[in-house]
């Protein structure tokens, strides 16, 4: 599986913004882009995903790079709700079976 | 809004002791998964089922381990004889396809502490 980096952590106030970066810089033509977060003692929830185009919903946006090498996870307005452990997640259109394979993702603090 | 539900929350049980871990997943979801994270480390995948069969296991997922769709609803996962590094959560999950371009849906887990 082609594999992503993130910041360990990262921090943020309460009702600002916040870009989660993931570099990807092996990915292939047909390797989506997958972003779950896991709040604490949960289980892990999707937020979004996008192959080429910016992607926008209800949770946070997907801002994917030209040359898709990075992607960013944008939170419009952080609230302490949002604090958790944030994954992207490359996933093939076809092989590679139906498995998300989550590695360590960024942990976001979130402050009043 | 539907969801994955998983019990028990907590079970503690004596090593070489029988597990049985449930999951109801969403209704009309066709696939069916079950995850683990160890105290501090990954999520990892363990097993993916389809059609009343496993369509994919990881390494993890050796003879210890098994899972069943007994009825329409439920999803169990089976660990024969506990060991104390099977200690962890347990994630049942589901979705709607086997397309990579799809959501998995995940319950809150099934803690399991290994004594």
């Amino acid at each position: 599986d082609a594999k992503t980096t993130q910041p360990n952590s990262m921090e943020s106030n309460e009702e600002e913004p916040v870009h989660l970066p993931c570099n990807h810089s092996t990915i292939s033509g047909t390797d989506y882009i997958h972003w779950y977060r896991q709040l604490p003692s949960q289980g892990p929830e999707y937020v979004i995903h996008g192959l080429t185009s910016n992607v926008n919903n209800r949770m946070a946006s997907l801002a994917i790079a030209e040359d898709r090498k990075s992607s960013t996870l944008i939170l419009h307005r952080a609230t302490l709700r949002d604090a958790a452990v944030y994954y992207c997640i490359l996933r093939p259109l076809t092989g590679g079976g139906n498995k998300l394979t989550f590695g360590t993702g960024t942990q976001l603090k979130v402050e009043l | 809004e539907p969801e994955v539900t998983q019990t028990p929350s907590h079970q503690v049980t004596q090593m070489g002791q029988e597990v049985i871990l449930r999951c109801v997943p969403i209704s009309n979801h066709l696939y069916f998964y079950w995850y683990r994270q160890i105290l501090g480390q990954k999520v990892e995948f363990l097993v993916s089922f389809y059609n009343n069969e496993i369509s994919e296991k990881s390494e993890i997922f050796d003879d210890q381990f098994s899972v069943e769709r007994p009825d329409g609803s439920n999803f169990t996962l089976k660990i024969r004889s506990t060991k104390l590094e099977d200690s962890a959560m347990y994630f049942c999950a589901s979705s709607v396809f086997e397309t990579n371009t799809g959501e998995l849906f995940f319950g809150e887990g099934s803690r399991l502490t290994v004594l």
